[in-house]
């Protein structure tokens, strides 16, 4: 597509909930990006995948949350056992290639608000 | 680890001033440093991106400056719009991820 998609733009749901987001890069854009924006603060880095491959994935706070790119397109961060801090909104971002000279592009977010 | 501090954190300013945003990073082994523009509720706008091996960039009304050795970085905005007031970002590219400050605020009155 033209830009980042990401689905649902909002989502409420009860601690100890499943939650699923999902993420649809520029068409072609090899690597894509998961990051957790909280009021007031910058982007904090999740997990970075090159193809299906999870590369980096050293910002995932703890086992409940997970993110897969089965065919290297569409990703899907899951979080399990939601908790009233996991809310926040949740950007993913894409580029060409996974190399740090390129600029990403940014989708919209998810915003997640855990009751 | 990379950490990126924003001074000032928000910064109010009258229409046609020119303004400097600071970036500072603690590790400066960077592939590249990007500025970033957030509008309240949206996602981030790539505004500049300086690589490694260069100084500045500069796009219209922007300027951005990258001294590696000092771990520094400044966004120059020449003589502020409105349209201006946003939230702008620093973020440091490590190879994998890029590293982000909490942003400065701008608020350009008219």
């Amino acid at each position: 597509g033209a830009g980042v998609s990401q689905t649902p733009s909002n989502k409420v749901t009860e601690k100890g909930k499943y939650v699923e987001l999902r993420c649809d890069p520029i068409s072609g854009h090899t690597a894509l990006y998961w990051y957790r924006q909280s009021l007031g603060q910058g982007p904090e880095f999740l997990i970075y995948f090159q193809g299906t491959g999870a590369a980096d994935d050293s910002g995932l706070p703890n086992d409940r949350f997970f993110a897969v790119r089965p065919e290297g397109s569409v990703s899907t961060l899951k979080i399990q056992r939601t908790e009233r801090g996991d809310s926040a909104v949740y950007l993913c971002a894409s580029s060409p290639d996974g190399f740090g000279a390129n600029v990403l592009t940014f989708g919209a977010g998810s915003r997640l608000t855990v009751l | 680890k990379q950490e990126v501090t924003q001074i000032p954190a928000a910064l109010s300013v009258p229409e046609g001033e020119n303004l400097v945003l600071n970036c500072s990073f603690t590790d400066s082994a960077i592939y590249n440093l990007q500025w970033f523009r957030q509008d309240p509720g949206k996602g981030l706008t790539s505004l500049l991106l300086i690589q490694s091996s260069q100084r500045e960039q500069t796009s219209g009304r922007l300027n951005a400056s990258l001294d590696k050795s000092s771990g520094r970085s400044t966004l120059y905005i020449a003589a502020s719009q409105p349209g201006d007031s946003a939230t702008y970002l620093c973020a440091v590219g490590t190879g994998t991820a890029l590293i982000f400050g909490k942003g400065t605020t701008l608020s350009v009155s008219s």
